[in-house]
Formats: C-alpha cells, structure tokens, sequence
C-alpha cells in the first residue's frame, strides 16, 4: 500500500514555544489530509482537513490560530502547534487520502510540553 | 446522524481462542465501512474494509461482514495470536461523495495472552 511518512514521531517541547510536524506521502499525490488528535484511550478526533493549495477547514472546536495547518504541495502538509501548553501534549496523526475510498496514516507524532 | 459504535475493551482473550467485537453505525447514505488496527506506539494501520451491503473484508485472519439490514460491521477472527495484541478502530465513510472524512469509533483494546 501507500506510504505517508510523519516528522517526528515524538517531541518534547517547552510551553510557549510553537512545533511543526510534516506529513509526507511518499509514493503517491495526495490532493486531502487529515490532521486527528488522539488522547489516551480514546478515539481519533478529525482536528481539520487540509486541500493542496487553500486554506484547511477545521472542525468545530479547533482553534485555527493555534493549530496552523499549510499543504504546499501534493505531497506536504504540515500542522505547527503554537505557543504550546501542556494541554496541547497528544498524539497526532496525519492521514493522506489517495483515490475515493482509501486513507493512509502516518505513525503518528507524541508531542509531550512541558 | 454518522456516528460508530463499537464494544468498549479492554478484551483479554487466551491465545487460539475465538475473537469478535461488535461494531454498529449509523449514517445518513451508504456508507464505507473499515477496520483499522493501531500497535501499540504506532499510527494506524487499515485491516480490511467493504464498500457495499453484503460484502466481506479478509485480512491476516480477520473478517467483517457489511450487514445493512443490522447495521453492523463485527470484526472477526477464529484463533487470535499473541501478536494481535492491539487497538482495533472501527470506522466508516458515512455517504457516498463524503470524500475520505473518516468517522471512528471509540476503539476496542484486545489483549491476547498465553
């Protein structure tokens, strides 16, 4: 199957500062991401969805100025928490969408503010 | 509305014995059904899925049956292994035309011991 690549897999931050994660499909263009957030034991949450070349939509809830989402290019999105707080420490996986009906997700990155 | 309903786990099962864990949906059109599967540190991965009424996904020993009728998509497997110790994601694409926005469930942890 198709290979989406995640940078980094885990981050240890300080709180005030600002993280960038990338998610890279590596083998094929993927015109949708997806950005999910995974708190322990619990389900994936859609954060925003991401199309190459505009601007990502969001879910209801997600703050957009906190949670900046940019996809350059077929093959790049990346989400950069900013101004961190400990809150904000997840698990974040990025999905890339190839085709109608398959998703491929990258291994996902553990962001952990201190 | 679209929404996945899967069993709450954990699941702890003796290895060779039999596995299923029930998943049900609703969605508002004929929705994509899958079935991820997330080891442990890891992002998710997708076992097997079925896009219309009556279809079955196989994968590594693992089955589901698309039931319309019960609205239900139960994951299957007739002697589980140590190594399917995991979390296992129920999921849907809740209408045709929804694009890849996966739905997920709560997540169901199997654990398979000696």
């Amino acid at each position: 199957g198709a290979v989406v690549s995640q940078h980094p897999s885990w981050v240890i931050c300080k709180s005030g500062t600002s993280v960038k994660i990338e998610c890279r499909s590596l083998d094929f263009q993927a015109t949708t991401m997806f950005w999910y957030r995974q708190f322990p034991k619990q389900s994936l949450m859609l954060m925003a969805t991401s199309n190459e070349g505009s601007k990502a939509t969001y879910e209801q809830g997600v703050e957009k100025d906190k949670f900046l989402i940019n996809h350059a290019s077929l093959t790049l999105s990346t989400l950069t928490v900013t101004s961190a707080h400990p809150e904000d420490s997840s698990f974040y996986i990025c999905s890339a969408v190839e085709g109608v009906t398959e998703a491929f997700f990258g291994q996902g990155t553990r962001l952990t503010v201190v | 509305g679209n929404s996945v309903t899967q069993m709450e786990g954990p699941v702890t099962l003796s290895e060779e014995a039999f596995l299923t864990i029930n998943c049900t949906y609703t969605a508002t059109g004929y929705p994509s059904l899958f079935w991820y599967v997330q080891y442990p540190g890891e992002g998710l991965q997708l076992l097997l899925k079925a896009t219309k009424a009556d279809d079955k996904g196989s994968n590594k020993g693992f089955e589901a049956t698309y039931r319309k009728e019960t609205t239900s998509f139960h994951l299957e497997k007739g002697s589980v292994q140590v190594s399917d110790s995991a979390v296992y994601f129920c999921a849907h694409i809740p209408f045709t035309g929804g694009g890849n926005k996966l739905t997920f469930g709560t997540g169901t942890q199997l654990k398979v011991e000696l």
